[in-house]
């Protein structure tokens, strides 16, 4: 198993540009999320999706769509990316059944907007 | 809601010592606790999870953690430090019922020195 998988790994925008982070795991698990992270500030959760079709906003949703539309993949979209967007994004995934719901990184995105 | 705090943003120890991070939680319903860590320029790896079975957790690398319901704390300990475990440390809360949301701390830099 790859276990999850994150592209690119690292990124330069303009402010304004829009982009699209990718994430994929072939555990078949339902759970999903995104998260970033910022010096001090630990990981916030951005969006998570329990299965196909389903998503939700997290701590930090603004400026961020989602979609599930497989079980295997959850991309991030930054529609007009800003400076305050910069940070490292990473995905993670697990399943929903209580005893089972560890989650599993990525290896991250490091995302710089210009 | 749910929350963590970690006291001390970094943490100091010489090889061979005691090693102790902090972490306190908040939440209304029992928690799930865990400890994950983050080498360098790496994703997040679970070291050890609370999921209301015993209250000494063992986890990966000589790593414990003992919750303590009555103070709320789910403290990460090794007695001897590795040049290795230099990395960050984060505790994260999951409170039952919350489709395998996790809330972080702000995380915990521990530096091993000889």
């Amino acid at each position: 198993n790859a276990g999850v998988t994150q592209t690119p790994k690292f990124q330069v925008l303009k402010t304004g540009q829009s982009m699209t982070l990718q994430c994929a795991q072939d555990m078949n698990h339902e759970y999903m999320s995104w998260y970033r992270q910022d010096p001090g500030m630990g990981l916030r959760l951005i969006h998570y999706s329990v299965g196909a079709g389903i998503t939700d906003q997290g701590e930090v949703p603004n400026g961020y769509n989602v979609s599930r539309s497989t079980t295997e993949d959850f991309p991030l979209r930054l529609l007009s990316a800003a400076p305050s967007q910069t940070s490292v994004y990473f995905c993670a995934s697990s399943y929903l059944m209580t005893g089972r719901e560890t989650q599993y990184f990525g290896p991250g995105t490091r995302l710089l907007v210009l | 809601a749910q929350s963590v705090t970690q006291l001390g943003s970094h943490v100091s120890v010489s090889e061979g010592a005691l090693v102790l991070l902090r972490c306190n939680y908040s939440s209304s319903v029992p928690p799930y606790l865990f400890w994950y860590v983050q080498y360098p320029n790496q994703g997040l790896q679970l070291l050890l999870k609370y999921t209301s079975a015993a209250t000494l957790v063992k986890g990966i690398n000589g790593f414990e953690a003992e919750f303590k319901k009555s103070e709320t704390s789910f403290h990460l300990t090794k007695p001897s430090a590795h040049m290795r475990d230099a990395a960050e440390y984060f505790c994260a809360v999951r409170s039952t019922g919350t489709a395998s949301k996790l809330t972080f701390g702000t995380g915990t830099r521990l530096q091993v020195t000889l």
